[in-house]
């Protein structure tokens, strides 16, 4: 199993719409979660750190829930400059003990007119 | 802000040849430096974990004889990858981690397009 899943996508929307995305993860002793954005050919950026009690920063809301080892980015009234792959990103421990970030392969979104 | 560039952004080398990429954090200093490797279509694969002052630490699988980094002052990391082959060919990106972040936030490079031919 992937320490971090995304639905690879492509989310293809109409400007406008709400769209959702899900992402899981397996080390239950993550303690930080982000959403970055990637778009072709460049590095990632990022767009949001997740908080235990859901947080909101203009038209994206991101949403925790560690029962279930659950996060969601929600992206309202879609832009076309919203189009890119998106990044559910956890952290985690490497072999030295040092603190790492573990990346989602991404979810992929096409915002149309 | 939290600026990090690296250099080259693309480079093409023939097989056999070493290549050298600089991670440099400009108006910060970071005690740890990342350096990660994306084929396309795939997700960020983190390679080793750079500590100014000490040996870096190589993810399982990452031959650190091959991927040779050194992290010399707080605001520079390079990574060398020695005698490379075509399927060494990738999107090279470091990252840097400002301070001793608590949120473990980290700061990208605008990645390094390694071709080997």
């Amino acid at each position: 199993r992937k320490e971090v899943e995304q639905d690879p996508g492509p989310f293809n929307v109409p400007e406008g719409a709400t769209v959702a995305f899900n992402c899981t993860y397996s080390n239950s002793a993550s303690q930080s979660f982000f959403w970055y954005r990637q778009d072709c050919r460049k590095e990632p950026k990022l767009l949001m750190s997740v908080y235990s009690s859901g947080n909101e920063d203009g038209r994206f809301t991101a949403q925790l829930n560690r029962a279930s080892q659950y996060i969601s980015l929600l992206i309202r009234d879609s832009k076309l400059s919203d189009s890119a792959t998106y990044l559910c990103v956890v952290n985690g421990v490497g072999p030295g003990g040092y603190n790492k970030l573990i990346f989602g392969a991404g979810t992929r979104l096409a915002v149309h007119p | 802000g939290a600026v990090v560039s690296q250099h080259p952004s693309w480079v093409i080398c023939k097989s056999g040849t070493s290549v050298k990429i600089e991670c440099r954090s400009l108006d910060f200093q970071a005690t740890t430096m990342f350096w990660y490797r994306q084929f396309p279509k795939q997700s960020l694969m983190l390679m080793a974990t750079s500590n100014e002052g000490s040996k870096a630490t190589y993810e399982q699988g990452v031959e650190k004889d091959k991927f040779l980094i050194n992290h010399a002052s707080l605001t520079l990391s390079t990574l060398t990858v020695t005698s490379a082959h075509p399927e060494d060919s990738s999107f090279y990106i470091c990252s840097a981690q400002k301070g001793t972040s608590f949120s473990y936030e980290q700061y990208f490079g605008p990645g390094t397009r390694l071709t080997v031919t």
